[in-house]
């Protein structure tokens, strides 16, 4: 079955600079690629997907690529902030049910 | 606003005491789950449904039932609660179209 694979675990980004989180998964017939943003106390929310025949997306300062050939695809923060203090997810799918990522710790230093 | 809501956001019950989770969705959505997350290891899925009355094991199904008998609600039962179930429990649901979860905010779970 499918397996995903987060990296870091733990991010710690000046604010205003870029952060890159990425994930690598195993099953090629995965062609759905969701990012979710978790603020504490609260529920996972979807920031940005990506479908297998895309290679890049963005919205405003956030941007996913996708590497199907090397099976991976990374989040793209630019200009951080400190709202964007959080745990962000990837999470890959052929179907219905989502494969999760174990999640990124992504801190902002003032 | 889409929503699904979580019956309580804070909840302690006793060891063996039956508990139910209640989950409710507003987008007409096939697909519901529940996951638990406890800290450093993300995300495990419990059971899922993709109809009404149907449901599916997923990771970590021990101690757990659902029940499905409307398409908008999905209720995660424990039979008889242990302290290893304390966790934050999320519910979340997506339509067959397209992939994407809507979550809930999540039911904080103490067993003492």
């Amino acid at each position: 079955g499918e397996n995903v694979e987060q990296h870091p675990s733990t991010l710690s980004v000046q604010e205003g600079d870029s952060a890159v989180i990425k994930c690598t998964y195993s099953d090629s017939a995965s062609n759905y690629f969701p990012w979710y943003k978790q603020e504490l106390g609260k529920g996972p929310q979807l920031i940005i997907d990506i479908r297998s025949n895309v290679g890049e997306k963005k919205d405003q300062r956030i941007a996913v690529t996708l590497n199907k050939t090397a099976k991976h695809f990374s989040l793209h923060i630019t200009e951080t902030q400190p709202e964007d203090s959080a745990v962000y997810f990837c999470a890959a799918s052929s179907n219905y049910q989502l494969i999760w990522g174990a999640g990124t710790k992504l801190i902002i230093k003032p | 606003d889409v929503k699904v809501t979580q019956s309580s956001r804070y909840l302690v019950k006793r060891t063996g005491e039956k508990v139910f989770l209640e989950c409710v969705q507003d987008m007409d959505h096939e697909n519901m789950f529940w996951y638990r997350q406890d800290p450093g290891l993300g995300l495990r899925l419990i059971y899922f449904s993709y109809d009404v009355k149907m449901k599916e094991k997923g990771d970590i199904p021990e101690g757990y039932s659902v029940s499905r008998e409307k398409k908008e609600r999905f209720s995660l039962i424990l039979e008889s609660a242990s302290t290893n179930q304390t966790s934050m429990y999320l519910c979340a649901s997506s339509s067959a179209v397209h992939y994407g979860y809507t979550f809930g905010s999540g039911t904080r779970l103490t067993v003492v």
